[in-house]
């Protein structure tokens, strides 16, 4: 299997526009978590899904921000408007409770810079 | 709540230096405990794990991690390190009962040449 595949690696935008980072899980996993790592705030669990539904997204930062998972190879975390605040890296990661025991498989992660 | 905690933030060693960094956790019930390793510029890769047995773990690279119950607590340990150990070490865990793990707020561990 490929791992879990991120797109793109790096970004660059400008306040205010619409930003959409896009992840792949690996195959069979049922679980899918974005996480957005800072060098002030370290790593942060934005939400996760379970089966493509929504378990807990208590981590999103405001409206900003939103998720989607419409099939189970594929998500979406969207923010509109972006900020500069915004920028971060972003990680994607996959898990499967009777494939990896729990074990999260991590992307290469989105870098965002906001200008 | 679960709560996880690493003592260090930061961590310098030299070169074949035994290196020790602690993880607590507050939970009282069963547990998987994990360690991640991010290399610089990289993502979060696992280390090792323990989820149950014997409570002494090695993981890749020469590394090992004991769980004491008693303590709560999954300290990983090198007995010598080597300067492509630097990085940042994540300690995780979830309860056996909940999906969700919950991270400590990393190390980062320097090896100097």
């Amino acid at each position: 299997d490929a791992g879990v595949i991120q797109s793109p690696r790096h970004e660059v935008t400008e306040m205010g526009q619409e930003v959409t980072l896009r992840c792949k899980p690996i195959s069979g996993h049922d679980y899918l978590f974005w996480y957005r790592q800072t060098m002030m705030r370290g790593l942060e669990l934005l939400i996760y899904f379970n089966n493509n539904v929504p378990i807990d997204d208590s981590g999103m930062p405001e409206d900003r921000f939103s998720a989607k998972m419409p099939n189970a190879s594929f998500s979406t975390l969207k923010i509109q408007p972006s900020e500069p605040r915004d920028s971060a890296v972003y990680f994607c990661a996959s898990s499967s409770l009777d494939l990896a025991k729990n074990i999260q498989y991590f992307g290469a992660g989105t870098r965002l810079s906001v200008l | 709540a679960q709560s996880v905690s690493q003592h260090n933030h930061h961590v310098i060693l030299s070169e074949a230096a035994s290196l020790e960094l602690g993880c607590n956790y507050s939970y009282g019930g069963t547990v998987n405990l994990f360690w991640y390793v991010q290399y610089p510029g990289q993502h979060l890769q696992l280390l090792l794990k323990y989820f149950s047995g014997d409570p002494l773990v090695k993981g890749i690279k020469g590394f090992e991690a004991e769980f004491i119950k008693s303590k709560f607590s999954f300290n990983l340990r090198k007995p010598s390190v080597q300067w492509s150990d630097t990085a940042e070490y994540f300690c995780a865990v979830n309860a056996r009962s909940n999906y969700q793990l919950i991270w400590g707020a990393g190390t980062k561990l320097i090896i100097k040449p």
